[in-house]
């Protein structure tokens, strides 16, 4: 039973690109979260996907934008990519309508030059 | 706006000791919370949870105690082993979809 994936592990980039990440979720979830977790930060929370559109957004711009497919599996892709953008970027599925909480993946490593 | 706050990023505890690591929040709308633990390279690992209407919850070594008066969580895990060595993370829950992070703390369990 796979856990959460993501790809890549890590990844380098240069200001103003353009970078897409991937998540599949864990087998029988249907519900994908992103989060940005900076160097000695708690992860924070950018948007869920369920059913293929955005459930919820926190406090990110828009250069964060995201997807999800009808897998299940989802996207996120920033744009116009800042200093500020380099985080470890984690993936987490869950169940929707359940109490059930979410398992995260290993996450991707953007690092912004 | 740091809704979840864990204000000790360390804590250190000899082996077969209590291990007591402490968070704090400050929305009254979080309806569920959770605790996760982190090893390096790898992503956060669900550890414990207990919903708001509860003010305690246990699963073998690792309780969590809920203080909703005062807004504070605590997990207690008896007794630590240099296994649990870990960033531990508290989190809060609001309306099913978005969860907020504390910004962790670091235990050491000591042989």
């Amino acid at each position: 039973d796979a856990g959460v994936t993501q790809s890549p592990t890590h990844l380098i980039k240069t200001r103003g690109q353009q970078v897409t990440l991937r998540c599949s979720p864990k087998s029988g979830h249907d519900t994908v979260s992103w989060y940005q977790q900076a160097l000695g930060q708690g992860p924070q929370f950018i948007f869920q996907y369920y059913e293929e559109e955005e459930r919820q957004r926190g406090n990110f711009p828009d250069r964060f934008s995201g997807h999800q497919f009808p897998n299940y599996s989802s996207e996120l892709n920033v744009n116009a990519l800042l200093l500020g953008d380099s985080a470890l970027y984690l993936c987490a599925s869950s169940f929707g309508g359940t109490d059930q909480p979410q398992h995260f993946g290993d996450g991707t490593r953007l690092s912004i030059l | 706006d740091q809704q979840v706050k864990q204000n000790s990023p360390s804590l250190s505890v000899q082996e077969g000791r209590i291990s007591i690591l402490n968070c704090d929040y400050t929305n009254s709308m979080f309806d569920y919370f959770l605790w996760y633990k982190k090893y390096p390279a790898e992503g956060p690992t669900f550890l414990i949870s207990i919903s708001s209407i509860k003010d305690k919850n246990e699963d073998g070594r690792f309780t969590v105690f809920l203080n909703k008066s005062a807004k504070h969580l605590s997990l207690h895990i008896v007794p630590s082993q240099p296994g649990d060595s870990a960033v531990y993370f508290c989190a809060a829950r609001l309306n099913n979809n978005d969860m907020r992070f504390g910004a962790g703390t670091r235990l050491t369990v000591k042989p």
